[in-house]
């Protein structure tokens, strides 16, 4: 197993553009999640899916979109780019038990620079 | 929300015993207790969790108090690769689903 698989792993955009970051895991996870991670903080939570077709919003959601086609996948995509989303973006996914106990497994991020 | 409180850094000696404090006050009698790790540049690792009582697994322990108030993560041998900043978590439960919730974690430095 791959695991969970962020692309690409680098990306500079100028402000005003618009990109999509990609996160596939392979594990058969009804839940997936993005983070967000600003130089020397912790994590916050952007978007998160407990299966396909169903997202709901995070900490964080503002000047982001996601949707959830299928199990595997779990795109988020900026609609213009500003340089406040210069940070580090985490994939994660886990089952969903519903009942508690849930652990996550994470990508190896995406590092995103606007400018 | 349950939120945590953590200290914003420990030492602790190579080849010691590094106990890491979490106090969760608020934690309702459903919620979980998680620890994870994460190494410079690399995404999150999962460590451990518990509700109730004590639990062990390869990479560590963790004691939770009687009164659910507070939980110390214990690397019983640390070594240098557990340098990292160590998250305590609350599992929040929401009607359309879960999330966790991260704070700012504790950087635990292990010095040879």
């Amino acid at each position: 197993n791959a695991g969970v698989t962020q692309t690409p792993k680098f990306q500079v955009l100028k402000t005003g553009q618009s990109m999509t970051l990609q996160c596939a895991q392979d594990m058969n996870h009804e839940y997936m999640s993005w983070y967000r991670q600003d130089p020397g903080m912790g994590l916050r939570l952007i978007h998160y899916s407990v299966g396909a077709g169903i997202t709901d919003q995070g900490e964080v959601p503002n000047g982001y979109n996601v949707s959830r086609s299928t199990t595997e996948d779990f795109p988020l995509r900026l609609l213009s780019a500003a340089p406040s989303q210069t940070s580090v973006y985490f994939c994660a996914s886990s089952y969903f038990s519903g009942t508690g106990g849930q652990t996550l497994h994470f990508g190896n991020g995406t590092r995103l620079t606007v400018t | 929300d349950a939120k945590t409180t953590q200290p914003t850094s420990m030492d602790c000696a190579e080849g010691r015993a590094a106990n890491l404090p979490c106090n969760h006050s608020t934690i309702s009698g459903n919620e979980y207790v998680y620890w994870y790790r994460q190494i410079h540049s690399q995404g999150p690792q999962y460590i451990i969790h518990g509700l109730k009582n004590n639990e062990t697994n390869e990479m560590a322990s963790l004691i939770i108090t009687e009164d659910r108030k507070s939980s110390t993560l214990i690397l019983p041998h640390a070594t240098l690769r557990d340098t990292a900043v160590y998250y305590c978590i609350v599992r929040v439960r929401e009607t359309s689903g879960s999330r966790l919730t991260f704070g700012e974690g504790t950087q635990l430095t292990v010095n040879p």
